[in-house]
């Protein structure tokens, strides 16, 4: 499985873009590169995705680097309900079924500081 | 509104007492798959299942069974739990066009 590594924690202002790094040097020509939140107590949820070019949607914006080898998360303006734990996924698809897994690792907890 | 619903929310159970955790999706989605969560470990996958009978073992299957019978619903089946089945769970359900997985609640469960 293509692997992510991002930093454990990260803390930002409040009202402040905050820009989370992911790094994938194994990355394979077709994976997508999702990124995933996930609140306290609450199961993850979808953010961004990307292949190639810088995507922008409502929640963030992505930006993958020329040779896809890293990827950067940007939160525009932080608002305390943007606390926490962010994680960069690469959707890898195996097996006879196309088993589409989303291998989470362990994330950057983000905290906002009002 | 669309969501994936876990059932129960949390469980404490004894050892070798089968239990079964519910899950059920709203929008008609063909994928659905078993999570859990573990500290340092992240989410690793138990099970998935493509479409109705149609389900093979993710990463972590051993001691866990699943089933699914109609497209909404894809209960996880513990048939005889053991401690270290302790962990949160969670479901998760996707079309095949669309990028996006939802995920329920969790459920928490400890098996004593």
């Amino acid at each position: 499985d293509a692997k992510t590594t991002q930093p454990n924690s990260m803390e930002s202002n409040e009202e402040e873009p905050v820009h989370l790094p992911c790094n994938h040097s194994t990355i394979s020509g077709t994976d997508y590169i999702h990124w995933y939140r996930q609140l306290p107590s609450q199961g993850p949820e979808y953010v961004i995705h990307g292949l190639t070019s810088n995507v922008n949607n409502r929640m963030a914006s992505l930006a993958i680097a020329e040779d896809r080898k890293s990827s950067t998360l940007i939160l525009h303006r932080a608002t305390l309900r943007d606390a926490a734990v962010y994680y960069c996924i690469l959707r890898d698809v195996v097996g006879n079924f196309g088993n589409e897994k989303l291998t989470f690792g362990t994330g950057t907890r983000l905290t906002i500081i009002p | 509104e669309a969501q994936v619903t876990q059932n129960p929310r949390y469980l404490i159970t004894v050892t070798g007492k089968k239990l079964t955790v519910t899950c059920s999706q709203n929008m008609n989605h063909e994928y659905m798959s078993w999570y859990r969560q573990d500290p340092g470990l992240g989410l690793r996958q138990i099970y998935y299942s493509m479409n109705v009978e149609v389900t093979d073992k993710g990463d972590v299957p051993e001691g866990y069974k699943v089933s699914r019978k109609e497209k909404r619903n894809f209960p996880l089946i513990l048939e005889s739990p053991s401690p270290n089945q302790t962990s949160l769970y969670f479901c998760a359900s996707r079309t095949f066009s669309g990028p996006e997985a939802f995920f329920g609640q969790g459920t928490r469960l400890t098996v004593v």
